[in-house]
């Protein structure tokens, strides 16, 4: 079935230092999405990529999704102490179910990211 | 309102016990979602509404039973649980369930089992 693998599992930054985290999948996507979960929080939907090639950003965050749509990478550009938290990449696979199709959203294993003051 | 609420926050039971988790979305969502969370781990589907049809079983034991009254109300009954079931239970939604759109989560339920 399909996979995410999501890399590297911890990261633990200085303050100010930038930070990448990549996602990729074993199969075809027709998009991915990215969450974060700060420590004792639940995940928290940041953005959605659809396109071959999208790049977006959201101030010092660039998320990019592959040419050929299975993978992925975040980059947060000077780390500070509120981006503390796990990210996670997520792909949606088809489930088969009752002769009906549905989704289901497949995980990365997540990377935590700690930043030191 | 973009908020997923659920109830209650800590949960502590017996393995002889019987109890609920709620989940509550008012942003017109038609597809609901447990996940069940163990530390240091991603989210983990359990079960899926879509238009208050149970649309997909993880193939989750039986002591877990989902139950969905209407399109903004989403319960997971508990009973004869194991220690092992300690985790994070996070409740979702999202628009249909068409796997393009969106999950918003809510805070989660956090359960000991004794």
């Amino acid at each position: 079935g399909q996979q995410v693998m999501q890399i590297p599992q911890y990261q633990h930054v200085q303050e100010g230092e930038d930070f990448t985290t990549y996602c990729n999948s074993s199969t075809t996507l027709s998009n991915i999405q990215w969450y974060k979960q700060r420590p004792g929080g639940h995940p928290v939907f940041l953005i959605q990529l659809v396109k071959s090639g999208e790049v977006k950003k959201q101030k010092r965050l660039t998320f990019q999704f592959g040419e050929a749509k299975k993978n992925s990478s975040l980059h947060i550009t000077a780390t500070q102490t509120t981006d503390v938290g796990t990210y996670f990449c997520a792909g949606p696979r088809g489930v088969e179910m009752g002769g009906g199709s549905n989704y289901k959203l497949t995980f990365g294993k997540g990377t935590l990211l700690t930043v030191n003051p | 309102d973009t908020e997923v609420t659920q109830t209650p926050k800590h949960l502590v039971m017996g393995m002889t016990n019987k109890k609920s988790l709620k989940c509550e979305q008012h942003m017109g969502h038609r597809a609901m979602y447990w996940y069940k969370q163990k530390a240091k781990k991603p989210p983990e589907l359990m079960f899926v509404y879509s238009y208050e049809k149970l649309s997909i079983n993880e193939s989750v034991p039986s002591r877990f039973s989902p139950e969905c009254p209407n399109s903004s109300l989403l319960n997971l009954h508990l009973h004869a649980l194991q220690p092992e079931d300690s985790a994070l239970y996070l409740c979702a939604s999202s628009q249909d369930g068409q796997g393009v759109e969106t999950q918003y989560f809510g805070p989660g339920t956090r359960l000991l089992v004794l």
